[in-house]
């Protein structure tokens, strides 16, 4: 297995275009989420979803855009980037949506730079 | 709004030292309780969580964490640090029946050779 897949690993936009972060599992999970890193807050939620067609926000959501077509991918749209944007992406994945005690697995990240 | 603070953002210690990270969540209910470990260039991964039954919890690489549910924290420790658990460590909290993870800003460890 791959297990969580993303891709670019960098990416550099200037203000105001529009980009899609992808991610892909082949663990068959149920759940799927992104987050984003900053120096000294942690990962921060994005969006998530328990099942394909299932999407919801999490506590960052603005200025991003989430679909679930399928089990296997979780795409992140970016909008219309702006420079607070600029951070590292996290995708991860875990077996089963509504199961807290499941272990969510993480890709190696997007680094990503809007000037 | 759920909140998690771990107390030291950079620790600096010597191989063979003893490693004790604070953590701390401000929500009262059933929560699950994580430590996750990101090594330099590589992605997150799980050290350890804890969901119920013993509070103390043994993961890999011979780290461990405490839950004392009356101080609302999950201490993570290591008896004798070596230089590849140079990392940044997280603690990460969710409710009960949800995935939905909130972490902590991260501490950032360097074990000196």
């Amino acid at each position: 297995n791959a297990g969580v897949t993303q891709t670019p690993k960098f990416q550099v936009l200037k203000t105001g275009q529009s980009m899609t972060l992808q991610c892909a599992q082949d663990m068959n999970h149920e759940y799927m989420s992104w987050y984003r890193q900053d120096p000294g807050m942690g990962l921060r939620l994005i969006h998530y979803s328990v099942g394909a067609g299932i999407t919801d926000q999490g506590e960052v959501p603005n200025g991003y855009n989430v679909s679930r077509s399928t089990t296997e991918d979780f795409p992140l749209r970016l909008l219309s980037a702006a420079p607070s944007q600029t951070s590292v992406y996290f995708c991860a994945s875990s077996p089963r949506g509504g199961r807290g005690t499941d272990t969510q697995y993480f890709g190696p990240g997007t680094r990503l730079t809007v000037l | 709004a759920q909140s998690v603070s771990q107390h030291n953002h950079h620790v600096i210690l010597s191989e063979a030292a003893s490693l004790e990270l604070g953590c701390n969540y401000s929500y009262g209910g059933t929560v699950n309780l994580f430590w996750y470990v990101q090594y330099p260039g590589q992605h997150l991964q799980l050290l350890l969580k804890y969901f119920s039954g013993d509070p103390l919890v043994k993961g890999i690489k011979g780290f461990e964490a405490e839950f004392i549910k009356s101080k609302f924290s999950f201490n993570l420790r290591k008896p004798s640090v070596q230089w590849s658990d140079t990392a940044e460590y997280f603690c990460a909290v969710n409710k009960g029946a949800g995935n939905k993870l909130t972490f902590g800003g991260g501490t950032r460890v360097l074990v000196k050779p």
